[in-house]
């Protein structure tokens, strides 16, 4: 599979606890980009890297959020003490260049 | 923050007909791209424009810009029922790399 793939597809976490999102992107793509998602909206833009440097944050990105991508190639995505309103459909994408991204099929978060 | 805004939210055609989607942005851009999503699943890449094209073509697919506007538009022509999904228009800013999405324009195609 040449694709984005993201893990776990599906995840239900209680209010208060940790998660962490993997996005293992396209090989030869240098950029890697995570967006959440909620229902009926556009993507929003979190965070940006491009190889192992993280370019660029969101305000959405709280303190509980944290990226990384240590190596340059697969990203965590960490959301620390979840809370209700971080339930979302959370999206990852890779690009060479600046072009058109590829995109994961998501992981969707449910905080109960 | 959404950049952009796609009119009409919601459109339902029947089989055969065209569906013509509209985008407006609000800053200085170096190209548009379309994106598709089916339900719960992740986007795919549509097509590109860049801010010196104002129409470009694939397949089904016909794009225009008016960058004085700051609008775009989608026409998917003899549409089908597998064009059924939601459909965003995206702008990168000038000067950054990411990607800002429009609120889509969710589409049903009966057959």
């Amino acid at each position: 599979d040449t694709g984005v793939s993201q893990n776990p597809r599906h995840k239900i976490t209680k209010r208060g606890q940790n998660v962490t999102f993997r996005c293992d992107p396209i090989s030869e793509h240098n950029r890697l980009y995570w967006y959440r998602q909620t229902l009926g909206q556009g993507p929003e833009f979190l965070t940006y890297f491009q190889n192992e440097a993280q370019l660029e944050k969101s305000r959405l990105l709280s303190d509980r959020f944290s990226a990384e991508r240590p190596k340059g190639s697969f990203s965590t995505l960490e959301i620390q003490r979840t809370e209700q309103g971080d339930s979302a459909m959370y999206l990852c994408a890779s690009s060479l260049g600046p072009n058109g991204y590829t995109f994961g099929s998501g992981t969707r978060l449910t905080v109960v | 923050s959404q950049q952009g805004e796609e009119d009409p939210q919601a459109l339902s055609i029947q089989e055969g007909e065209n569906a013509t989607m509209n985008c407006s942005y609000k800053t200085s851009i170096n190209n548009l791209q379309w994106y598709r999503q089916n339900s719960g699943r992740g986007l795919v890449h549509l097509i590109l424009i860049r801010s010196n094209e104002r129409e470009k073509h694939s397949g089904r697919l016909r794009v225009t810009l008016d960058t004085s506007k700051k609008s775009s538009s989608l026409l998917i022509t003899a549409s089908r029922a597998a064009d059924t999904a939601s459909y965003f228009c995206a702008t990168d800013k000038e000067n950054t790399d990411k990607l800002i999405f429009g609120t889509g324009t969710r589409l049903q195609v009966f057959p």
